[in-house]
């Protein structure tokens, strides 16, 4: 059963610039999380999708935005890029039932 | 304001011997809590989890429990491996609403080094 899949695994950006990354859940979850990993912040909620609808979100700018597609692919999007914007993008995903987190292997951003 | 605390950010340990990493939280809605493993750069690796309504509960070398009363919980491994050597961290959710179960909240984590 292939895990969680996100793309791509590594980024160099500019500041400014705006940002895409994938993530492709276990096949039959429905139910998509962000995390932003930061040295300083450590694991810090984002939002979650559930059937191409936004269930959760957290304290993050709206320079932070995400989609869910039908096939329950998510993407997240970070426009003008910022220094501090610099992490380990996680991706987890899970049945929608409220357990089963399984989480990718994230994308690390590197903003310059 | 952190509602998941993790007080000790490292714990070294003989192998063979029990570790037991501690967790803390002040938010009384949290109602199931789960433990993770994480190497550097790979995403977090669920190890087991806990709902409100138990104390305790066990997955082979890992143990959970859960003090409502004090909003604590440790993980217990044992024996200890070199291999258990990770990043852990405690997790917390509350399904307020019945939609909220998406939403992790974290603790800052916990290094555990193993020592042959």
């Amino acid at each position: 059963k292939a895990g969680v899949t996100q793309t791509p695994r590594y980024l160099i950006k500019t500041r400014g610039q705006q940002v895409t990354l994938s993530c492709s859940p276990i096949s039959g979850h429905r139910s998509v999380s962000w995390y932003q990993q930061t040295p300083g912040q450590g694991l810090q909620f984002l939002f979650e999708y559930f059937s191409e609808t936004q269930r959760n979100k957290g304290n993050f700018p709206g320079r932070f935005s995400g989609r869910q597609f039908s096939n329950s692919r998510s993407e997240m999007n970070v426009s003008t890029l910022e220094l501090g914007d610099s992490a380990l993008y996680l991706c987890a995903s899970s049945p929608g039932t409220g357990q089963g987190y399984t989480f990718g292997s994230g994308t690390r951003l590197t903003v310059v | 304001d952190q509602q998941v605390k993790q007080n000790s950010p490292s714990l070294s340990v003989q192998e063979g011997r029990i570790s037991i990493l501690n967790c803390d939280y002040t938010n009384s809605m949290f109602d199931y809590f789960l433990w993770y493993k994480k190497y550097p750069a790979e995403g977090p690796t669920f190890l087991i989890s806990i709902s409100s309504i138990k104390d305790k509960n066990e997955d082979g070398r890992f143990t959970v429990f859960l003090n409502k009363s004090a909003k604590h919980l440790s993980l217990h491994i044992v024996p200890s491996q070199p291999g258990d050597s990770a990043v852990y961290f405690c997790a917390a959710s509350t399904n307020a609403g019945g939609t909220s179960y998406g939403k992790l909240t974290f603790g800052q984590g916990t290094i555990l080094t193993v020592h042959p």
